[in-house]
């Protein structure tokens, strides 16, 4: 039962460069959602989805692309990253909007 | 603006000792809470989930005050392992972007 799984877990890139985020997750849940997490701000929330093919912006959602053709999959992308974008970013899924949601493992991204 | 706020401490408290936080939220609407524990540089795990007045689960026990907005933890004999920080967190109350996560409260649990 691998649950939800993030790839890189590490990411170290340069100003300007593109880098995706992948999150996979093998329960079908309709809902993921990605956030970042930074010191003094907590969890914010980036994008989310609530089934394939429909994706909507979070709290922060600039300088992000993100898109969902398979339901097992939801892909974030920093399309020119900033040393701004320098975070935790967490992958997670939940059955519906309002039920508990599973969190990846993270992945740490630094951008020089 | 919908918001989950929290003390975020931190609460020293010697092993074996009770500790209870407490959250309060904004959002009138929100339907389920729940409460994640996050240790330090890892992803946020349920702890509890919280849908009518209150929820126990062994040690831990989560109240619910809809009258007032907030939900309280209690932890019952602490133990060491339980050290790592607590988020409180509410649903959107209807809206798609799921849940409100509050910023935690950091708990250490001192031998």
């Amino acid at each position: 039962d691998a649950g939800i799984t993030q790839s890189p877990r590490y990411k170290i890139t340069e100003t300007g460069r593109q880098v995706t985020l992948m999150c996979h997750q093998t329960w079908s849940h309709s809902y993921m959602f990605w956030y970042r997490q930074d010191l003094g701000h907590g969890l914010r929330l980036i994008y989310y989805s609530a089934a394939a093919d429909i994706t909507d912006k979070g709290e922060v959602p600039d300088g992000y692309v993100v898109s969902r053709s398979k339901t097992e999959n939801f892909p974030l992308t920093l399309e020119s990253a900033t040393r701004s974008q320098t975070s935790v970013y967490f992958c997670a899924s939940a059955s519906g909007a309002r039920y508990e949601q599973y969190f990846g493992p993270g992945t740490r991204l630094t951008v020089t | 603006r919908k918001e989950v706020e929290q003390d975020p401490g931190p609460f020293n408290v010697p092993e074996g000792a009770t500790v209870a936080f407490n959250c309060t939220y904004s959002n009138s609407a929100s339907q389920s809470f729940f409460w994640y524990r996050q240790d330090c540089r890892k992803e946020p795990k349920l702890l509890m989930s919280v849908y009518s007045s209150g929820n126990e689960d062994g040690r831990f026990t989560a109240q619910l005050n809809r009258a007032s907005q907030y939900i309280s933890l209690l932890i019952r004999d602490s133990k060491l392992s339980d050290s790592a920080t607590y988020l409180c967190v509410a649903n959107s109350g209807g809206g798609a972007d799921g849940l409100t996560f509050g910023k935690g409260t950091h708990l250490i649990i001192q031998p």
